[in-house]
């Protein structure tokens, strides 16, 4: 099955700075890579996505890439902003519509100020 | 509601316990996922229902895990004989239909303590 690595597992960026977070698929089908926010005791919510049809998929402040060759896509976001402080899950499927999304372990993002 | 709901926020019980944790999908959504939340991991599936029927059980750690969602609507998650490692976070999530493509919306999740 699907396994998800996820890299670093805590990063600390000064407020304006980027932050770049890191992650590994193990299944070449795997053509979905969504990335969630999860603030701290709240509900995880969808931040972005990404299909394997492109390479990069930028909103505002946030960006997605993907090397579907080397099987690892990564999360940016620029000018970062204490709001941004969160975990980050990014995660993988297949998209068919009987498969199951695979999380990775989550980053701990802080922002200082 | 306007968005997916559980119910109890929190729950502490002792093991060798039963509990049941309910899900409160999006009004209209069709497919309705559990996930399960160590701390300082990622959500883990366990089920997901497409209408009534559980679609994908693959997920649930063996027979002591049970989910079922009578009308096509409210889920009920039910564990027999807790153990002190069932405690986690059980997250909801639902979407419009099934596939990985339609958002899926997490509920604030059913924290589970077993004592």
């Amino acid at each position: 099955g699907e396994n998800v690595e996820q890299h670093p597992s805590t990063l600390s960026v000064q407020e304006g700075d980027s932050a770049v977070i890191k992650c590994t698929y193990s299944d070449s089908a795997s053509n979905y890579f969504p990335w969630y926010k999860q603030e701290l005791g709240k509900r995880p919510q969808l931040i972005i996505d990404i299909r394997s049809n492109v390479g990069e998929k930028k909103d505002q402040r946030i960006a997605v890439t993907l090397n579907k060759t080397a099987k690892h896509f990564s999360l940016h976001i620029t000018e970062t902003q204490p709001e941004d402080s969160a975990v980050y899950f990014c995660a993988a499927s297949t998209g068919r519509r009987d498969d199951k999304i695979i999380f990775g372990k989550g980053t701990r993002l802080h922002i200082l100020p | 509601g306007a968005g997916v709901s559980q119910t109890p926020s929190n729950k502490v019980t002792e093991k060798g316990k039963y509990v049941e944790l309910r899900c409160d999908p999006i009004s209209g959504h069709t497919a309705l996922y559990w996930y399960r939340q160590s701390l300082g991991q990622g959500p883990e599936f366990l089920i997901y229902f497409q209408g009534t029927g559980a679609a994908d059980d693959s997920g649930l750690p063996n027979d002591r895990f049970f989910a079922v969602r009578p009308e096509g609507s409210v889920s009920t998650l039910k564990i027999q004989r807790t153990e002190r490692g069932d405690s986690a976070v059980y997250l909801c999530a639902s979407s419009l239909i099934a596939g990985v493509y339609n958002e899926q919306f997490f509920g604030p999740g059913t924290r589970l303590t077993v004592l």
